[in-house]
């Protein structure tokens, strides 16, 4: 059984900080792994998937890396604003097991 | 962006009453859909894959004739919880796959379900 784990739990930033946050999972049989932006009372918004090691992938001021040799995945924020306010998801395997997000919080 | 639609979004029934949720793609053909439940300050635990045309595929834990599946067209996945008790209370979310576009891996999600049983 897959185990994702995501940390911190929680993240409170001012913004315009830059901020990161860590997605670890088992390092054998990698198939892909997935970022997701939930905002309070919204749909899961998938944001990357990645496939390779080494990748990286950027949208406007998100970007994320993937290390499967060691089984790992940070995804950045630059510049936080309060609409980034929400908690990010990630997700590893054929059949999406997710960790239990990180809640990040962005203060005017 | 592909657009799934998921209702109710909450939903209060009395014990031992059967409650469905139905979960549509909308401007895309979804042979395969998924159910998550979520417990809180826990993950999204998958339950199962909704197979358009044929038996749904449950997690190991997941009772089939509790969670009775349905996807009776490429979309429309319903979820209905037969009998249901105060542990049945969760959020329940389904998602789909877009598989005409080039991100295939992409889930799309439905804006979920919490369900309160009394």
């Amino acid at each position: 059984i897959l185990n994702v784990e995501q940390s911190p739990q929680s993240l409170h930033v001012q913004e315009g900080d830059s901020t990161n946050f860590t997605c670890s999972f088992p390092s054998s049989n990698f198939y892909a792994l997935h970022w997701y932006r939930w905002e309070t009372a919204k749909s899961p918004e998938a944001l990357f998937v990645m496939t390779l090691n080494g990748d990286e992938k950027k949208k406007g001021r998100i970007s994320a890396t993937l290390n499967t040799k060691e089984g790992y995945s940070y995804l950045y924020i630059k510049g936080s604003q309060p609409e980034d306010s929400a908690t990010y998801l990630c997700a590893q395997g054929d059949k999406l097991i997710f960790g239990t997000g990180t809640r990040l919080q962005v203060f005017p | 962006g592909a657009v799934v639609s998921q209702h109710p979004s909450r939903v209060i029934c009395k014990s031992g009453t059967s409650v469905k949720i139905e979960c549509r793609s909308l401007d895309f053909q979804a042979t395969t859909m998924f159910w998550y439940r979520q417990f809180p300050k826990k993950s999204l635990m998958l339950m199962a894959t909704s197979n358009e045309g044929s038996k749904a595929t449950y997690e190991q834990g997941v009772e089939k004739d509790k969670f009775l599946i349905n996807h009776a067209s490429l979309t429309l996945s319903t979820l209905t919880v037969t009998s249901a008790h105060p542990e049945d209370s969760s959020f329940y979310i389904c998602s789909a796959r877009d598989q005409a576009t080039g991100e295939g891996e992409k889930l799309f999600f439905g804006s979920g379900t919490q369900l309160s049983v009394l």
